[in-house]
């Protein structure tokens, strides 16, 4: 199994592009999620979805959109960029939303906004 | 800011030194998880500690949670230098949301 795989790596946008960042994940997990990952700030919730067709947002909603079409993809959507989101985006699953669930994550994208 | 606090922020000892870190909270938490992260790589779930569990052993780690003090802590005793990474509490707040906490990064000098 490949686990939880995010695409790209790396990227680098300049001021008002939108991008998006691809998560997908082959264990089945009905919960999705994604965060951002700041120096000193910890990880901080952005948008997660509980199953396909229904998300919700997080601690740090703003300037990013989610959908979720199907069990395995988890796109997360810049609209328009902004240095302030210069950042480590991680996607991380779960059989479980509740209760004892542990999270699988990614292994990251790294973003720059110039 | 809902975030868990750690401490301390940072932690350099020695390999076969023991390593003590500490999450706390200020609302209240349930069943709580502790992720290591090495450098650029992504999270990895290490233990679990449930809300009615004081203490929990895994191998070389040492879990402790108290529920009235909204806090744990995570001991590696023997530590390694494969020990070297960032640590994270992470805490299901009441509304059953997964809160991190801001990291402590352990440094193990062979």
């Amino acid at each position: 199994n490949a686990g939880v795989t995010q695409t790209p790596k790396f990227q680098v946008l300049k001021t008002g592009q939108s991008m998006t960042l691809q998560c997908a994940q082959d264990m089945n997990h009905e919960y999705m999620s994604w965060y951002r990952q700041d120096p000193g700030m910890g990880l901080r919730l952005i948008h997660y979805s509980v199953g396909a067709g229904i998300t919700d947002q997080g601690e740090v909603p703003n300037g990013y959109n989610v959908s979720r079409s199907t069990t395995e993809d988890f796109p997360l959507r810049l609209l328009s960029a902004a240095p302030s989101q210069t950042s480590v985006y991680f996607c991380a699953s779960s059989y479980s939303l509740a209760g004892v669930g542990e999270l699988f994550f990614g292994e990251g994208s790294r973003l720059t906004v110039l | 800011s809902q975030q868990g606090e750690e401490d301390p922020q940072a932690l350099s000892i020695q390999e076969g030194e023991n390593a003590t870190m500490n999450c706390s909270y200020k609302t209240s938490i349930n069943n709580l998880q502790w992720y290591r992260q090495n450098s650029g790589r992504g999270l990895v779930h290490l233990i679990l500690i449930r809300s009615n569990e004081r203490e929990k052993h895994s191998g070389r780690l040492r879990v402790t949670l108290d529920t009235s003090k909204k806090s744990s802590s995570l001991l590696i005793t023997a530590s390694r230098a494969a020990d070297t990474a960032s640590y994270f509490c992470a805490g299901r707040n009441p509304t059953d949301k997964l809160i991190f906490g801001t990291g402590t990064r352990l440094q193990v000098f062979p």
